[in-house]
């Protein structure tokens, strides 16, 4: 049972280039979401999608972009990464009456 | 502005002391958990919570909601160097927002053998 899974895991860019970070679920859940996390703004919501083909912005939107084609997948796009965008990026799925959420491992992307 | 304060911002103690994260807010909130992140790692759902007074039990940590359901405490008793993490609390509004939770800022705990 896998649940969340992130890739890469790991990442390093060039300032400019277009990353996509990819994110599946194993369950069925509607929500997904993507977060950054970083030393001392703690989780800063992006992008979340309440199902298929259903997206709206977050917190900080700036700069990325989400598709979701399929329930289970959720892949955002840095289409001109900045060095400002150096963080760790975490997935999430929920579902339920109390918004009970779901993490992925997380991926660290570097932009130089 | 919705927020969720978390208190302390970071805890360094000694192994088998008490501890107790305060979670406040000035917002009702229909439930709220908490999570630990370990290094490396993604937050883990610990508990969740959805009844003004409510008291959940976790092994040797213990969950309490307020009774106006804006403020929440997690009390770890006789911590163990297996407890360090970042603990998170979030929020989740009565109405629902898209799923969406407002995130504490995290309180940064050390346990030291």
């Amino acid at each position: 049972d896998a649940g969340i899974t992130q890739s890469p895991r790991y990442k390093i860019t060039e300032t400019g280039r277009q990353v996509t970070l990819m994110c599946h679920q194993t369950w069925s859940h509607s929500y997904m979401f993507w977060y950054r996390q970083d030393l001392g703004h703690g989780l800063r919501l992006i992008y979340y999608s309440a199902a298929a083909d259903i997206t709206d912005k977050g917190e900080v939107p700036d700069g990325y972009v989400v598709s979701r084609s399929k329930t289970e997948n959720f892949p955002l796009t840095l289409e001109s990464a900045t060095r400002s965008q150096t963080s760790v990026y975490f997935c999430a799925a929920g579902q339920g009456a109390y918004n009970e959420q779901f993490f992925g491992p997380g991926t660290r992307l570097t932009v130089l | 502005t919705q927020l969720l304060e978390q208190s302390p911002q970071f805890l360094s103690i000694q192994e088998g002391e008490n501890l107790t994260v305060y979670c406040n807010s000035s917002s009702v909130f229909s439930s709220l958990q908490w999570y630990r992140q370990e290094p490396g790692e993604g937050p883990v759902l610990l508990v969740t919570v959805v009844t003004g007074g409510e008291v959940k039990k976790l092994k040797r940590l213990t969950f309490q909601f307020g009774d106006a359901r804006k403020d929440s405490s997690l009390h770890i008793t006789a911590a163990q160097p297996g407890d360090t993490g970042l603990y998170l609390c979030a929020g989740a509004y009565r109405y629902n927002q898209g799923g969406k939770l407002i995130f504490g800022q995290g309180t940064e705990l050390s346990v030291k053998p």
